[in-house]
């Protein structure tokens, strides 16, 4: 099972950018699909979990969403801030007790 | 507050062993299982074990099974990963990250993270 991101994308502040996650060697919508956002050096948090909840103190900006049809997840943050910049990962689990992250896509703002 | 300080990182030369801590506090730690993640320089996230919060079971990928072994403590509030036979692209940074939700008979998202440790394998 593996997660495909895009390497980078780039958008303007104030505007909405919609980062891919597609799964290949199996179901998207087997199990839930999170989102963590990185700011090197720091650890990474969570903006998304379990699809599309977000952890308390995210703010709704960031959205995620399945598309069965595709088999991705999408993750998008509207109103783009400077701050936003950061690696994101999306990560899912396989059928065999493992946990999968896609290889992180690096956002500029 | 929430707290998870890993501890035990360095140089280490090829084939030999190193043991990673993970010190919790600000939560109940046998409430919670336990991972351990980490990231090569430059690279992305790399998923590596995990430990149920009663440590009845644990999970490993392929690229560590056999060689790497995480443990518990829950009467000082450690976690562990003992890593063996390490080869020089086991170098990273090492998060212990706890699970989201408590009490969970299989993996959760990632709610809290450590600050890492490094790792480097080196001659």
């Amino acid at each position: 099972f593996i997660l495909t991101q895009p390497h980078s994308v780039s958008e303007s502040p104030g505007q909405t950018v919609t980062i891919s996650c597609t799964a290949s060697g199996g179901n998207i919508g087997g199990n839930y699909v999170q989102w963590y956002q990185q700011r090197p050096p720091s650890a990474p948090t969570t903006v998304i979990y379990e699809d599309n909840q977000r952890p308390s103190g995210v703010p709704d900006r960031f959205s995620a969403s399945i598309d069965y049809s595709s088999n991705s997840a999408s993750l998008t943050i509207s109103g783009l801030k400077t701050e936003d910049e950061a690696d994101y990962y999306c990560q899912s689990y396989t059928g065999v007790n493992q946990a999968v992250f896609g290889g992180g896509t690096k956002l500029t703002v | 507050q929430v707290h998870l300080v890993e501890s035990g990182g360095g140089v280490v030369q090829p084939g030999k062993s190193l043991r990673l801590s993970c010190a919790a506090s600000g939560f109940t730690f046998n409430y919670y299982g336990l991972h351990w993640i980490r990231q090569a320089p430059g690279k992305g996230l790399e998923w590596l074990a995990y430990i149920l919060y009663d440590g009845s079971d644990h999970y490993y990928s392929d690229s560590v099974k056999g060689r790497f072994t995480i443990s518990r403590d829950d009467s000082t509030n450690t976690a562990s990963l003992e890593m063996n036979s390490l080869r020089l692209d086991d170098t990273a940074v090492y998060y212990c990250v706890r699970d989201g939700r408590p009490l969970l008979r299989s993996f959760d998202w990632l709610g809290v993270w450590g600050q890492g440790t490094l790792v480097t394998v080196s001659s």
